[in-house]
């Protein structure tokens, strides 16, 4: 199992272009969430999803989309890319389910720079 | 929302010391609390969690203990190990999958 990958792993954009954060999973776990990490503030919640064709906004959803169209793929989406967004993205996934762990694995992360 | 606090920010130990880290929260609703450890450019991975209807868990090295009434938990790392050094965050959940972290320690474990 590759477990949880994502792609790039750097990326830059200049302010207002568009890219797609890629994640992927093999482990056919329901749940995946996308979390940024800054410094100081820990990793907030952007966007969720408990299923395929299912999808909820976190803490921090702003100048972001998502959809999951399959129980393996879940890409981030930023809309027009602003220096604010200059972070750590990380993609998680989880069985989350009774009787099954709730334990949330977490891809190796994309250094996204805006400028 | 639940609001996580995580003190302290960096903490460096002596090798063979213990660490101890503290959590906050503010949801009295919070059931689920898991320790996540984030090596160098690498993603955080579970290290140990607790619920609300247990106090204390424990797990080789590491425990998280639990206060509902405080709304506090903490993780002791005993007998501190270089492999330790590292940036540690706490969470809390009501609903499992939705974590909200603290701001993470940096341990750093003097050899």
């Amino acid at each position: 199992n590759a477990g949880v990958t994502q792609t790039p792993k750097f990326q830059v954009l200049k302010t207002g272009q568009s890219m797609t954060l890629q994640c992927a999973q093999d482990m056919n776990h329901e749940y995946m969430s996308w979390y940024r990490q800054d410094p100081g503030m820990g990793l907030r919640l952007i966007h969720y999803s408990v299923g395929a064709g299912i999808t909820d906004q976190g803490e921090v959803p702003n100048g972001y989309n998502v959809s999951r169209s399959t129980t393996e793929d879940f890409p981030l989406r930023l809309l027009s890319a602003a220096p604010s967004q200059t972070s750590v993205y990380f993609c998680a996934s989880s069985p989350n389910g009774p009787g099954l762990s709730y334990e949330q694995y977490f891809g190796p992360g994309t250094r996204l720079t805006v400028t | 929302g639940e609001n996580v606090e995580q003190h302290p920010s960096t903490l460096s130990v002596q090798e063979g010391d213990s660490a101890v880290i503290k959590c906050t929260y503010s949801d009295s609703a919070s059931n689920y609390f898991p320790w996540y450890k984030q090596e160098l450019g690498k993603g955080p991975q579970l290290i140990i969690d607790i619920r609300s209807n247990v106090g204390e868990k424990k797990d080789q090295r590491i425990a998280v203990t639990l206060n509902k009434t405080a709304k506090h938990f903490s993780l002791h790392i005993t007998e501190t190990q270089p492999e330790d050094s590292a940036v540690y965050f706490c969470a809390a959940s009501k609903n499992d999958y939705k974590l909200s972290f603290g701001a993470g320690t940096t341990v750093t474990v003097r050899a």
